[in-house]
């Protein structure tokens, strides 16, 4: 079965620098991944989804990338903030039937 | 516009208990989702739909039915609560758009 793996679960970093977030996954070529945002007590926020197609995308200062050879994508958070402290979860669709199967998220804390 | 709206936020139930979470997205989106979230475990999908009057099961769905009678809402019902059924469940709904998922803010479900 398809196995979503967010190698680490916790990430602290200080402000300014780079946040960079591992998902990797194994056995299905999805057609597209995506990354969410969780806050504590709320639901899931969709941030960025990357086709197979594509090696990179960029949101303000979001930046995600998938390498279907590797089987992995990685989620980049620069110049972060205090702010960006949640835990990030990254999701795929395996048949692309809109079925999203959700890592279980590195949560990141970002010290000012 | 409201997004997905779930209710309740919280719950307690006993054991052998039955109850219906409540969903409604008003986004007029096709495909409607039903994860329960527990600690270390990820987002888990329990049942899912494509369109009314169509469901399927997904990773979870022991101990849970839903329906889909119209587009905006998606009940999910627990037959006869378990303690193993205490969770934060979230409903999502997405579009055909690859927008990406909206999700509830979720309801805390706890069985006694």
């Amino acid at each position: 079965s398809q196995k979503i793996e967010q190698n680490s679960e916790a990430l602290n970093i200080q402000e300014g620098k780079t946040a960079t977030l591992t998902c990797n996954y194994t056995n299905y070529s999805p057609a597209y991944l995506q990354w969410y945002r969780q806050d504590p007590g709320r639901g899931p926020v969709f941030l960025l989804l990357i086709r197979e197609n594509e090696k990179e995308k960029r949101k303000e200062r979001l930046k995600v990338t998938f390498d279907t050879t590797l089987k992995q994508s990685l989620f980049h958070i620069t110049a972060s903030q205090p702010a960006d402290s949640a835990t990030y979860l990254c999701a795929l669709d395996m048949a692309n039937d809109y079925k999203l199967s959700f890592g279980a998220g590195t949560t990141v804390t970002v010290r000012a | 516009n409201a997004g997905v709206t779930q209710t309740p936020k919280f719950q307690v139930l006993k054991t052998g208990q039955s109850m219906t979470l409540q969903c409604a997205q008003d986004m007029n989106h096709e495909y409607m989702s039903w994860y329960r979230q527990d600690p270390g475990m990820g987002l888990r999908l329990i049942h899912y739909s494509v369109g009314a009057g169509i469901t399927d099961q997904g990773e979870v769905p022991n101990g849970y039915n839903v329906s889909r009678s119209t587009t905006e809402d998606f009940p999910l019902r627990l037959l006869s609560a378990a303690p193993s059924q205490t969770s934060v469940y979230f409903c999502a709904s997405s579009g055909t758009d690859l927008g990406g998922y909206t999700f509830g803010s979720g309801t805390r479900l706890t069985v006694v």
